[in-house]
């Protein structure tokens, strides 16, 4: 069965530095992989997803990731991190079916 | 396009009672999910829709669970005998009308259920 791994359950950074939530995913064949935002009492977004092609992917609101095979993961990076980007974030992973397997979640917290 | 709405909520039952959430996905959509999300955790798929054809459930769905969505619609969750461990946040998503997997799912604010 997948499985998807968000080693950090918190982060605090400050406004302005940069940014990189991991994720580590366990599949055999190369997965789909998204990221999402969820804040306080809103859905989840979808910030970036990668299926295939180009390992660097961009995304909304300035983030963006890179599907590393060798090391299993899909990092999500943001050069320059804004209060707004408060919330928590989830690694998701789809293994050719239609159901998504989550992440733990990391919330990341932005000291003004 | 207002997107994926959930209603209610917010619902607080007490042990053993029957409750029942509504999902209405984005118009265009043919598929729609639910999933679970228990605090501190991720969202857990529990079952999908293709149009109105159940196609997947999860072994999280258990016989108290059921899910229906006639006509390709709405869809309606329906938790009976509810327990305490039932309490968590119910999200409905929907993607479509493509049929790849890696369809962007778009989730709904949530059914936020306590069970006293």
């Amino acid at each position: 069965a997948q499985s998807v791994t968000q080693p950090d359950i918190h982060i605090t950074v400050s406004e302005g530095a940069s940014l990189e939530l991991r994720c580590n995913y366990s599949y055999g064949a190369t997965p789909y992989l998204f990221w999402y935002v969820q804040s306080p009492g809103q859905g989840l977004q979808l910030l970036l997803k990668y299926f295939s092609g180009d390992t660097l992917v961009q995304g909304i609101k300035g983030f963006e990731a890179e599907f590393k095979r060798s090391q299993s993961s899909f990092n999500l990076r943001k050069p320059s991190v804004h209060w707004s980007d408060a919330a928590e974030y989830f690694c998701a992973s789809g293994a050719g079916s239609y159901q998504l397997t989550f992440g733990k979640g990391t919330k990341l917290s932005v000291i003004p | 396009d207002t997107g994926v709405s959930q209603d209610p909520r917010h619902k607080i039952t007490k042990r053993g009672q029957n409750v029942t959430f509504r999902c209405d996905p984005i118009s265009e959509h043919n598929r729609l999910y639910w999933y679970r999300q228990t605090l501190g955790q991720g969202p857990e798929f529990l079952t999908y829709f293709q149009n109105e054809a159940q196609l997947e459930k999860s072994r999280l769905l258990s016989d108290r669970f059921s899910a229906e969505r006639p006509k390709g619609s709405f869809s309606t969750l329906e938790i009976q005998r509810t327990e305490q461990g039932d309490s968590a946040m119910y999200l409905c998503a929907s993607s479509g009308p493509g049929h790849q997997p890696y369809n962007e799912q778009f989730f709904g604010p949530g059914t936020r259920l306590t069970v006293l």
